[in-house]
């Protein structure tokens, strides 16, 4: 079965600090893979998602993420985080063998300090 | 356009009860899949229903059930309430392949005292 590791669960930065989240997954196949976010009493949200193609994917709210495939790593980046984007966010893949079934990793909790 | 949309927000129920929670899709879209999201066990897959079938179901009792109507809004229930089921229960729609991701709901908060 489809795995996802996010190695960060708490990360602190101040405001213009760069960002890079951590996520890995196991599946060797075709991979679509997904970050989302949730701000603090907020659904959850689509930041970016990879398909195929460019392996530097962007977002929204200045957000990247760059596939790695012989790592298996699909980190994602901001080169500078303001206060606003404290959040916990979610690297998912779809698992193997199912339709609309997300593997989400642990989540990271990313507390921006002015 | 209209998101998706859960109710209730907040539910108290008590141990050995039942509860039904609902899910009404993003205009358009035929899949709906529900999650539980818990501080100990993240998100995890509960199942996805779509064209009023279950197409994938998730490791969880057969308490926990669903089911979708002819127009996409879906519902799951939990029968016989276990403390462990105090959870965030979240509902996303998607047009039907999950490679397009989905749009999540607010989710409703389900407390079990």
């Amino acid at each position: 079965a489809q795995s996802v590791s996010q190695h960060n669960h708490h990360v602190i930065l101040s405001e213009a600090a760069s960002l890079e989240l951590g996520c890995n997954y196991s599946y060797g196949g075709t991979v679509n893979l997904f970050w989302y976010v949730q701000y603090p009493g907020q659904h959850l949200q689509l930041l970016l998602k990879y398909f195929s193609g460019d392996p530097l994917v962007k977002g929204i709210k200045g957000f990247e993420a760059e596939f790695i495939k012989s790592k298996f790593s699909f980190n994602l980046r901001k080169p500078s985080v303001q206060w606003s984007d404290t959040a916990e966010y979610f690297c998912a893949v779809p698992d193997s063998g199912g339709y609309n079934k997300l593997i989400f990793g642990a989540g990271t909790r990313l507390a921006v300090h002015p | 356009k209209a998101g998706v949309t859960q109710t209730p927000r907040y539910l108290i129920k008590t141990r050995g009860q039942q509860v039904t929670l609902s899910c009404s899709p993003i205009s358009g879209h035929r899949s709906v899949s529900w999650y539980q999201q818990t501080p100990g066990q993240g998100l995890q897959f509960l199942f996805e229903y779509f064209s009023e079938t279950q197409r994938n179901k998730g490791n969880f009792p057969g308490r926990f059930s669903g089911r979708q109507f002819s127009n996409s809004r879906s519902e799951m229930n939990v029968s016989t309430l276990e403390l462990g089921d105090s959870a965030l229960y979240l509902c996303a729609s998607s047009l039907g392949t999950g490679e397009y991701g989905y749009t999540f709901g607010s989710g409703t908060r389900l407390t079990v005292v």
